[in-house]
């Protein structure tokens, strides 16, 4: 009940097209979903976060979409940049806690 | 721009040995945290600290773990009695008060043997 699912595991996508990434979730008591984008040799970073009361949220090239009765939110990096390749994850906190419990991640890969 | 810093950035320790890692939040933040991230798999959390006491851990945070912040600056984890299922990098994290941003440091990578 505690889990997030993300998919796909790996994505290649070309300069300049669309990178999808899904995660879908069981717990209707998570209140926080955000997104994590991590390099080789380094810690997890903030993306781009978004709260249930709002179904979509754009910040520059990124944008979270929310699907609140589906339980999926997803995120698109539009215009998709070499500097993009790393790993990304999803995640969502409960209400009330602190732990964020995380996807299991996608290796972005973005072909010159 | 402050960053989360965590020493060492490796350790290499022989199963049955006692590790502390070593972690230095971002200043003026109120709540600590401890992840691991099993080679090739996702992060995971351990443990929430603040205002001086675990607020929150997960299964994984058993008898063997230990949490401490000695003075104003760090913030340490103790794991007594490693175990081969030890090796992980673990990821320290630290967030101010009214915010839900989690900024994570470089972490260290801790090798059982």
């Amino acid at each position: 009940q505690q889990q997030v699912k993300q998919s796909p595991q790996s994505l290649i996508v070309q300069k300049g097209g669309i990178s999808i990434i899904n995660c879908a979730y069981e717990n209707t008591a998570f209140d926080y979903f955000p997104w994590y984008q991590q390099f080789p040799g380094k810690g997890p970073a903030l993306l781009i976060a978004i709260r249930p009361d709002v179904s979509e949220k754009k910040e520059g090239r990124f944008t979270i979409s929310f699907n609140k009765s589906a339980k999926q939110f997803s995120l698109h990096i539009m215009d998709s940049q070499p500097g993009d390749s790393a790993t990304y994850f999803c995640a969502a906190r409960g209400t009330g806690r602190r732990a964020l419990t995380f996807g299991s991640g996608t290796r972005l890969q973005v072909q010159p | 721009e402050p960053e989360v810093t965590q020493t060492p950035s490796h350790q290499v320790t022989q199963m049955g040995q006692e590790v502390i890692l070593r972690c230095v939040p971002i200043s003026n933040h109120l709540y600590f945290y401890w992840y691991r991230q099993i080679l090739g798999q996702k992060v995971e959390f351990l443990v929430s600290f603040y205002n001086n006491e675990i607020s929150e851990k997960s299964e994984i945070f058993d008898d063997q773990f230990s949490v401490e912040r000695p003075d104003g600056s760090n913030f340490t984890l103790k794991i007594r009695s490693t175990k081969l299922e030890d090796s992980a990098m673990y990821f320290c994290a630290s967030s101010p008060g009214g915010t839900d941003t989690q900024y994570f440091g470089p972490g260290t990578r801790l090798t059982v043997l």
